[in-house]
């Protein structure tokens, strides 16, 4: 069993288009992020949902959106699409805030 | 903000030597995590360290937090084709955010 899955692996779309990214996690746990890394490999923290409460917004841009029905789903909505948001977004999940994180399988996202 | 520093960016061994990457914090940190992301996958935690001064081991991988609690190291021994990936330290400090270092990536030749 997957305990953190993310849909699509690889989204491949032009420049202005919206987005949506689809991460699902079956372990229980109570908080899950969105991890943005960049082709030097740099992963950066994007949002952390805690019991679908917003917990950690970094200085990401408005067209960026985190959706979260419930505990178990994180979802991420791109609007605008731009060159640089080309990247592979990860998900991850963990019991409790910080601890140790599970990451999903990563989605691969190429702007053009 | 509080920043990582995670030092070397690369490193190249034969297999059997040993490998060490160094992580430092401007600040204090409350914990520190680190994991392991081999080519092409997902970043895999491998352990955290809380504690001022603590010493964990996993067979041959030595992690260690300093006294201040603003540095850690990982060391591995001798090591295999297998420890090829890139190695990442994560930090939080008084804040909710864990930051991660950019990583150390460790190429084993055999």
């Amino acid at each position: 069993d997957t305990a953190v899955s993310q849909t699509p692996k690889y989204l491949v779309t032009q420049m202005g288009n919206d987005k949506s990214i689809k991460c699902e996690q079956n372990l229980g746990h109570d908080t899950m992020y969105w991890y943005k890394q960049d082709s030097k490999k740099f992963l950066k923290i994007m949002f952390s949902y805690n019991n679908k409460e917003l917990i950690i917004n970094e200085t990401v841009p408005n067209r960026f959106s985190p959706k979260s029905p419930d505990k178990a789903h994180l979802n991420l909505h791109i609007n605008s699409l731009e060159l640089g948001d080309s990247a592979v977004y990860f998900c991850a999940s963990s019991q409790v805030l910080n601890y140790e994180q599970y990451f999903g399988p990563g989605t691969r996202l190429t702007v053009t | 903000g509080q920043q990582v520093m995670q030092i070397p960016q690369y490193q190249h061994v034969q297999e059997g030597e040993d490998f060490t990457t160094y992580c430092n914090s401007s600040t204090t940190l409350s914990n520190i995590q680190w994991y392991k992301q081999r080519p092409g996958g997902h970043p895999v935690f491998l352990i955290q360290l809380v504690k001022s001064g603590e010493v964990k081991k996993q067979k041959r991988l030595t992690f260690q937090f300093g006294e201040a609690k603003k540095n850690s190291s990982l060391h591995i021994t001798a090591t295999q084709t297998t420890d090829v990936g890139t190695y990442f330290c994560a930090g939080r400090g008084t804040g909710y955010a864990l930051n991660f270092g950019k990583g150390t990536s460790l190429l084993v030749t055999p």
